[in-house]
Protein backbone atom coordinates (compact mmCIF):
# COMPACT_ATOMS: atom_id res chain seq x y z
CA UNK A 1 0.00 0.00 0.00
CA UNK A 2 1.96 3.21 -1.21
CA UNK A 3 -0.98 5.58 0.54
CA UNK A 4 -0.52 7.58 3.48
CA UNK A 5 -0.20 5.57 6.72
CA UNK A 6 -1.33 6.63 10.20
CA UNK A 7 -0.65 4.57 13.55
CA UNK A 8 -1.94 3.86 16.05
CA UNK A 9 -5.28 4.33 14.23
CA UNK A 10 -7.13 4.22 17.78
CA UNK A 11 -5.78 5.56 21.33
CA UNK A 12 -7.53 5.38 24.55
CA UNK A 13 -5.44 7.53 27.26
CA UNK A 14 -5.78 8.97 30.73
CA UNK A 15 -6.56 12.72 31.06
CA UNK A 16 -2.93 14.29 31.98
CA UNK A 17 -1.00 11.43 29.84
CA UNK A 18 1.56 12.45 27.19
CA UNK A 19 0.49 10.58 23.76
CA UNK A 20 2.31 10.45 20.05
CA UNK A 21 0.87 9.84 16.53
CA UNK A 22 3.19 9.11 13.59
CA UNK A 23 2.08 9.61 9.92
CA UNK A 24 4.08 8.12 6.71
CA UNK A 25 3.23 10.53 3.85
CA UNK A 26 3.68 9.17 0.55
CA UNK A 27 6.97 8.41 -0.81
CA UNK A 28 8.38 11.61 -2.03
CA UNK A 29 5.71 13.63 -1.06
CA UNK A 30 7.63 17.52 0.39
CA UNK A 31 4.22 18.51 2.07
CA UNK A 32 2.75 17.10 5.03
CA UNK A 33 -0.14 18.14 6.80
CA UNK A 34 -1.88 17.51 10.01
CA UNK A 35 -5.63 18.25 10.76
CA UNK A 36 -7.69 17.64 13.44
CA UNK A 37 -11.67 16.76 13.28
CA UNK A 38 -14.21 16.41 15.50
CA UNK A 39 -17.61 14.76 15.50
CA UNK A 40 -20.00 16.33 12.88
CA UNK A 41 -17.15 18.50 11.65
CA UNK A 42 -14.97 19.11 8.57
CA UNK A 43 -10.88 18.74 9.23
CA UNK A 44 -8.81 21.97 10.87
CA UNK A 45 -5.71 22.43 9.77
CA UNK A 46 -3.30 22.03 12.69
CA UNK A 47 -0.05 22.43 11.01
CA UNK A 48 2.45 21.63 8.13
CA UNK A 49 5.48 21.35 6.73
CA UNK A 50 7.66 21.37 3.57
CA UNK A 51 10.43 18.46 3.83
CA UNK A 52 11.73 19.17 7.52
CA UNK A 53 10.79 22.67 7.94
CA UNK A 54 7.57 23.16 10.04
CA UNK A 55 6.40 26.63 8.09
CA UNK A 56 2.87 27.09 9.68
CA UNK A 57 0.89 26.47 13.05
CA UNK A 58 -2.20 26.83 13.65
CA UNK A 59 -3.34 28.77 16.56
CA UNK A 60 -5.36 25.50 17.10
CA UNK A 61 -2.26 23.83 18.18
CA UNK A 62 -1.24 24.65 21.81
CA UNK A 63 1.66 24.61 23.17
CA UNK A 64 0.94 21.08 24.84
CA UNK A 65 1.01 20.33 21.00
CA UNK A 66 4.42 19.64 18.77
CA UNK A 67 4.95 17.68 15.73
CA UNK A 68 8.31 17.19 14.14
CA UNK A 69 9.21 15.45 10.67
CA UNK A 70 13.02 15.33 11.55
CA UNK A 71 14.75 13.58 7.93
CA UNK A 72 11.50 15.00 5.71
CA UNK A 73 9.68 11.63 5.52
CA UNK A 74 7.53 10.01 8.59
CA UNK A 75 6.31 12.85 10.94
CA UNK A 76 5.04 12.80 14.94
CA UNK A 77 2.45 14.94 16.41
CA UNK A 78 2.69 14.57 19.98
CA UNK A 79 0.10 15.56 23.12
CA UNK A 80 1.09 16.50 26.30
CA UNK A 81 -0.81 16.59 29.22
CA UNK A 82 -4.05 15.37 27.36
CA UNK A 83 -7.45 16.96 28.49
CA UNK A 84 -10.66 15.45 27.59
CA UNK A 85 -11.18 18.48 25.01
CA UNK A 86 -8.52 16.66 22.78
CA UNK A 87 -10.57 14.01 21.86
CA UNK A 88 -11.02 13.68 17.72
CA UNK A 89 -9.55 12.09 14.93
CA UNK A 90 -6.40 13.47 14.03
CA UNK A 91 -5.66 13.36 10.39
CA UNK A 92 -2.31 13.10 8.15
CA UNK A 93 -2.10 14.49 4.92
CA UNK A 94 0.80 14.43 2.00
CA UNK A 95 1.07 16.31 -1.16
CA UNK A 96 3.75 17.07 -3.85
CA UNK A 97 5.80 19.75 -4.31
CA UNK A 98 3.63 21.95 -6.45
CA UNK A 99 1.12 24.47 -5.02
CA UNK A 100 -2.68 23.01 -5.65
CA UNK A 101 -1.53 19.42 -6.06
CA UNK A 102 -3.96 17.20 -4.42
CA UNK A 103 -3.56 16.13 -1.00
CA UNK A 104 -3.79 12.56 0.10
CA UNK A 105 -5.21 12.10 3.43
CA UNK A 106 -4.59 8.85 5.60
CA UNK A 107 -7.14 6.74 7.64
CA UNK A 108 -6.58 8.89 10.95
CA UNK A 109 -5.81 8.26 14.59
CA UNK A 110 -8.97 8.12 16.78
CA UNK A 111 -7.70 9.87 20.05
CA UNK A 112 -10.48 9.49 23.00
CA UNK A 113 -8.95 10.63 26.59
CA UNK A 114 -11.12 9.22 29.43
CA UNK B 1 -10.41 34.10 7.79
CA UNK B 2 -12.38 32.15 5.63
CA UNK B 3 -15.40 30.79 6.78
CA UNK B 4 -17.48 28.02 4.67
CA UNK B 5 -20.76 26.45 5.15
CA UNK B 6 -22.36 23.88 4.28
CA UNK B 7 -26.15 22.47 3.64
CA UNK B 8 -27.57 19.87 4.27
CA UNK B 9 -26.18 18.10 7.22
CA UNK B 10 -27.81 15.05 6.33
CA UNK B 11 -29.64 13.94 3.11
CA UNK B 12 -31.56 10.91 2.22
CA UNK B 13 -32.11 10.14 -1.64
CA UNK B 14 -33.49 7.02 -2.92
CA UNK B 15 -30.85 4.90 -4.81
CA UNK B 16 -31.23 6.54 -8.27
CA UNK B 17 -32.47 9.56 -7.69
CA UNK B 18 -29.80 12.73 -7.63
CA UNK B 19 -28.46 14.30 -4.69
CA UNK B 20 -27.17 18.21 -4.21
CA UNK B 21 -25.47 19.43 -1.67
CA UNK B 22 -24.83 23.28 -1.63
CA UNK B 23 -21.89 25.71 -0.02
CA UNK B 24 -21.06 29.22 0.96
CA UNK B 25 -17.94 30.84 1.22
CA UNK B 26 -16.93 34.24 2.70
CA UNK B 27 -13.24 34.88 1.51
CA UNK B 28 -13.58 36.05 -2.28
CA UNK B 29 -10.06 35.82 -2.98
CA UNK B 30 -10.48 31.84 -2.59
CA UNK B 31 -10.50 30.42 -6.24
CA UNK B 32 -10.07 26.73 -5.38
CA UNK B 33 -12.69 24.67 -4.30
CA UNK B 34 -12.18 20.80 -3.58
CA UNK B 35 -14.87 18.17 -3.01
CA UNK B 36 -13.95 15.39 -0.42
CA UNK B 37 -15.64 11.70 0.27
CA UNK B 38 -15.01 10.38 3.69
CA UNK B 39 -16.51 6.96 4.29
CA UNK B 40 -16.52 5.38 7.48
CA UNK B 41 -13.10 4.72 9.19
CA UNK B 42 -11.46 6.47 6.65
CA UNK B 43 -9.67 9.60 5.98
CA UNK B 44 -11.16 12.30 3.12
CA UNK B 45 -10.96 11.27 -0.63
CA UNK B 46 -10.99 14.18 -3.21
CA UNK B 47 -13.84 13.31 -5.85
CA UNK B 48 -13.58 16.17 -7.90
CA UNK B 49 -12.81 19.89 -7.51
CA UNK B 50 -13.29 22.90 -9.63
CA UNK B 51 -11.07 26.18 -10.16
CA UNK B 52 -12.37 29.79 -10.47
CA UNK B 53 -11.71 30.50 -13.69
CA UNK B 54 -14.80 27.75 -14.63
CA UNK B 55 -18.09 27.37 -13.88
CA UNK B 56 -19.25 23.89 -14.57
CA UNK B 57 -17.07 20.46 -14.07
CA UNK B 58 -18.29 16.78 -14.86
CA UNK B 59 -16.59 13.56 -13.74
CA UNK B 60 -19.36 10.80 -14.80
CA UNK B 61 -21.81 11.11 -12.18
CA UNK B 62 -20.64 13.98 -10.67
CA UNK B 63 -20.76 17.78 -11.15
CA UNK B 64 -19.97 20.76 -9.62
CA UNK B 65 -21.15 24.33 -10.13
CA UNK B 66 -19.56 27.90 -8.91
CA UNK B 67 -20.89 31.12 -8.92
CA UNK B 68 -18.39 33.64 -7.72
CA UNK B 69 -20.98 36.20 -8.16
CA UNK B 70 -22.81 34.91 -4.91
CA UNK B 71 -19.86 32.94 -3.64
CA UNK B 72 -21.78 29.53 -3.63
CA UNK B 73 -20.61 26.21 -4.99
CA UNK B 74 -22.70 22.91 -5.26
CA UNK B 75 -22.34 18.80 -5.67
CA UNK B 76 -24.53 16.97 -8.05
CA UNK B 77 -24.70 13.57 -7.92
CA UNK B 78 -26.97 11.60 -10.36
CA UNK B 79 -28.09 8.24 -10.35
CA UNK B 80 -27.07 7.61 -6.84
CA UNK B 81 -26.24 4.26 -5.76
CA UNK B 82 -25.66 2.12 -2.25
CA UNK B 83 -22.17 2.75 -2.62
CA UNK B 84 -22.21 6.46 -2.75
CA UNK B 85 -23.54 6.57 0.92
CA UNK B 86 -20.68 8.78 2.92
CA UNK B 87 -19.98 12.19 4.46
CA UNK B 88 -19.10 14.89 1.99
CA UNK B 89 -17.13 17.71 2.78
CA UNK B 90 -16.86 20.75 0.64
CA UNK B 91 -13.42 23.32 0.76
CA UNK B 92 -12.21 26.21 -0.27
CA UNK B 93 -8.75 27.75 -0.01
CA UNK B 94 -6.63 30.21 -2.24
CA UNK B 95 -4.58 28.18 -4.78
CA UNK B 96 -1.21 29.48 -4.07
CA UNK B 97 -1.58 29.13 -0.14
CA UNK B 98 -1.51 24.98 -0.31
CA UNK B 99 -3.78 22.82 1.80
CA UNK B 100 -3.08 24.83 5.13
CA UNK B 101 -5.15 27.68 3.53
CA UNK B 102 -8.29 24.78 2.69
CA UNK B 103 -11.05 25.16 5.15
CA UNK B 104 -13.46 22.69 5.00
CA UNK B 105 -17.28 22.96 5.66
CA UNK B 106 -19.13 21.26 8.45
CA UNK B 107 -19.86 17.92 6.30
CA UNK B 108 -23.28 16.31 4.81
CA UNK B 109 -23.77 12.94 5.31
CA UNK B 110 -25.26 11.24 2.44
CA UNK B 111 -27.51 8.70 2.66
CA UNK B 112 -29.17 6.30 -0.45
CA UNK B 113 -31.37 4.11 0.28
CA UNK B 114 -32.12 0.88 -1.75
Amino acid sequence: DTGVSQDPRHKITKRGQNVTFRCDPISEHNRLYWYRQTLGQGPEFLTYFQNEAQLEKSRLLSDRFSAERPKGSFSTLEIQRTEQGDSAMYLCASSPWDVGSEAFFGQGTRLTVV
Amino acid sequence: GENVEQHPSTLSVQEGDSAVIKCTYSDSASNYFPWYKQELGKGPQLIIDIRSNVGEKKDQRIAVTLNKTAKHFSLHITETQPEDSAVYFCAASTDSGGYQKVTFGTGTKLQVIP
